[in-house]
């Protein structure tokens, strides 16, 4: 597609609950990051993917998260029995390749809702 | 570890007048990037400008630019012209160079540009 598509737009549900979201890069991006925006707060880094590769998985908030990339395009991040401080925009991002000099392009994010 | 810092939560500038925008960073790296980002209620974000660290000369993009100190780490966005469509949040970000990208985004700065 002609920019980052991130699915849901939107999320609510229950405390306990598994959710998974998803990122469709930019076709031919080999670079994926992502992040969690918290109402008020900057962009935490949780993730980046080179390829289907996370180099470092130290910035996943728990073991409750988890994050996939299959066939260096889609990566899924799926949050395990949802807490309330989950609540947040979770935004993807990709580049061309992982070098400084590109610029990451965005997704609109997906609102996910702990109730 | 890397730490981003955006000291002025909120700005107002009239439209057609300067702003700029403060960032400070700690880092024990020398090569990196910093990045300001620009997120209008829409929500996606979007590339303003970038710096090399191992560049010593500023980074312009049209109506935006930079003052790049390194020695005091200080990385600020001035604005000039300002229109109505700068109306955002700001967020400075530092990135580590090469492997193992992380990125570190500070807590941004909410401008309004006033008619």
């Amino acid at each position: 597609g002609a920019g980052v598509s991130q699915s849901p737009s939107n999320k609510v549900t229950e405390k306990g609950k598994d959710v998974e979201l998803r990122c469709d890069p930019i076709s031919g991006h080999t670079a994926l990051y992502w992040y969690r925006q918290s109402l008020g707060q900057g962009l935490e880094f949780l993730i980046y993917f080179q390829g289907n590769s996370a180099p470092d998985k130290s910035g996943l908030p728990s073991d409750r998260f988890s994050a996939e990339r299959t066939g260096g395009s889609v990566s899924t991040l799926t949050i395990q029995r949802t807490q309330q401080e989950d609540s947040a925009v979770y935004l993807c991002a990709s580049s061309l390749e992982g070098f400084g000099e590109q610029p990451q392009h965005f997704g609109d994010g997906t609102r996910l809702s702990i109730l | 570890a890397q730490t981003v810092t955006q000291s002025q939560p909120e700005m107002s500038v009239q439209e057609a007048e300067t702003v700029t925008l403060s960032c400070t960073y700690d880092t024990s790296e020398s090569n990196y990037y910093l990045f300001w980002y620009k997120q209008p209620p829409s929500r996606q974000m979007i590339l303003v400008i970038r710096q090399e660290a191992y560049k010593q000369q500023n980074a312009t993009e049209n109506r935006f630019s930079v003052n790049f100190q390194k020695a005091a780490k200080s990385f600020s966005l001035k604005i000039s012209d300002s229109q109505l469509g700068d109306t955002a949040m700001y967020f400075c970000a530092f990135m580590k160079h090469y492997l193992g990208n992380q990125f570190y985004f500070g807590t941004g700065t909410s401008l309004t540009v006033i008619p």
